[in-house]
């Protein structure tokens, strides 16, 4: 495979369930980046990760929780949720080399979330 | 702080007639300056991007874009559009001293008509 991939691509899961939301970038990068997309708003910076390390949080609830084992994975842990955080989840990478903003992200096609 | 704001939330329009999607930003420092395209089912991939120099970028699928800067404007354009051109596109900013913590606007559905 190519690219950035995430899985699953759809998810269903109550307020109670736990669940994670997997990305994986074949593209050698070394920043990965989860963003939120919801209807009628725009795209939400979560968390960006560079070199397997946390660089910014951005102001996200608790109850979703980022892992990134390796350059390769990003992981959103996800625990009781609430209705509105139904959204499509994407997740996206970038060479990462320098920080610089100047980089280009490339996007997974997302994870559909639907919380009951 | 920075934000992107595109003032156009859709935009219908015929098959091989031009388009042009509006992009105004604001930030109190230098920017780079983005446009992403969403096809149906997929995720954003990057159409151009303005960095510096030249203030005509030409992107893929025939897109162009002009920064602005004494209007603080990117607006995207295309002289003749297809049915594949049919998608969301995004806006974004990012602050040259601000890491990699793009800021999208609100995004502009283009529906192509035959």
């Amino acid at each position: 495979e190519t690219g950035v991939t995430q899985t699953p691509r759809h998810l269903v899961m109550g307020m109670t369930n736990k669940k994670s939301l997997k990305c994986e970038q074949h593209l050698g990068h070394n920043a990965m980046y989860w963003y939120k997309q919801s209807a009628k708003k725009p795209l939400e910076l979560m968390f960006v990760y560079s070199l397997e390390e946390r660089v910014e949080n951005n102001s996200v609830p608790s109850r979703f929780s980022p892992e990134c084992p390796n350059s390769s994975h990003l992981f959103l842990h996800l625990h009781t949720l609430q209705p509105e955080d139904s959204a499509l989840y994407l997740c996206a990478s970038s060479q990462g080399n320098s920080g610089g903003p100047e980089e280009t992200q490339y996007f997974g096609p997302g994870t559909r979330l639907l919380v009951l | 702080a920075q934000s992107v704001t595109q003032l156009d939330s859709q935009v219908p329009v015929f098959e091989e007639a031009p388009v042009e999607l509006r992009c105004n930003y604001s930030s109190s420092v230098s920017v780079y300056l983005f446009w992403y395209v969403q096809y149906p089912n997929q995720g954003l991939q990057l159409l151009l991007k303005y960095l510096s120099g030249s203030t005509l970028v030409k992107g893929i699928n025939g897109f162009e874009a002009e920064f602005n800067k004494s209007q603080t404007s990117f607006h995207l354009r295309k002289p003749s559009v297809h049915i594949s051109d049919t998608a969301e596109y995004f806006c974004a900013v990012n602050a040259k001293a601000a890491g990699n913590k793009l800021t999208f606007g609100g995004g502009t559905r283009v529906l192509v008509k035959p």
